[in-house]
């Protein structure tokens, strides 16, 4: 199949860390990426990583893929208020790069 | 602010109706793509276009069409509509294929 699944909540306190995980299928994908989404707002790209590589840092956010186990996660550290919103995973697909995507998860952060 | 613009932002219609949708991509894309946005699918990719060719199709009935223009404007073009076409539809650009910037979407509702 091609489903990307991930948990759909996940809830922290503010300045902890968030961990969203994520699943993919296609052992192929040569970029996953990391999205976010506002309440009524469009996707935003947040970060993504290339099939070559374990992990990226860029500034709080930090992106580990296990590609033995097609495994992709998301960590923001210190998680502010302002983070809260449904972050999904990517995997793109084929040459023209269509993106094949989870269903979110939407993080909340209580103060 | 992405830079892809999409109008209108809301969009109330009745079922049976035809409506399109439109897409101005960030200066100097050739790439666009459309996804639909629903409860029960997620984000689903729906057509790709690039310099004015189609490219990519992924899952889009055969009641919606797209094209991509001279100056590179996209518009997606939903006949005989369903209530179950209600979503969110988003558009995004791309250069390369590699990373894709999603515009804010137009809101969809079938009555």
């Amino acid at each position: 199949g091609e489903d990307v699944e991930q948990s759909l909540f996940l809830s922290v306190r503010e300045g902890d860390s968030s961990v969203i995980n994520c699943t993919y299928t296609d052992s192929s994908s040569t970029y996953l990426y990391w999205y976010k989404q506002e309440p009524g707002a469009g996707l935003q790209l947040l970060t993504y990583i290339f099939s070559n590589m374990d992990m990226k840092q860029d500034q709080r956010l930090t992106v580990l893929l296990n590609k033995k186990d097609k495994h992709l996660s998301l960590r923001i550290a210190d998680t502010q208020t302002g983070d809260s919103a449904i972050y999904f995973c990517a995997e793109s697909k084929g040459s023209q790069g269509n993106l094949i995507f989870g269903k979110g998860t939407k993080l909340s952060v209580k103060p | 602010d992405s830079g892809v613009t999409q109008t209108p932002k809301h969009l109330i219609t009745a079922t049976g109706q035809r409506v399109t949708l439109r897409c101005s991509p960030r200066s100097g894309d050739l790439s666009v793509y459309w996804y639909q946005q629903s409860l029960d699918q997620g984000l689903q990719f729906l057509i790709q276009y690039y310099n004015g060719e189609e490219r990519a199709k992924g899952n889009i009935l055969e009641r919606f069409s797209a094209q991509q223009f001279p100056d590179l404007h996209s518009e997606l073009n939903l006949s005989s509509l369903e209530l179950g076409d209600s979503a969110l539809y988003f558009c995004a650009s791309s250069p390369s294929g590699r990373f894709q910037y999603f515009g804010p979407g137009t809101r969809l509702t079938v009555t």
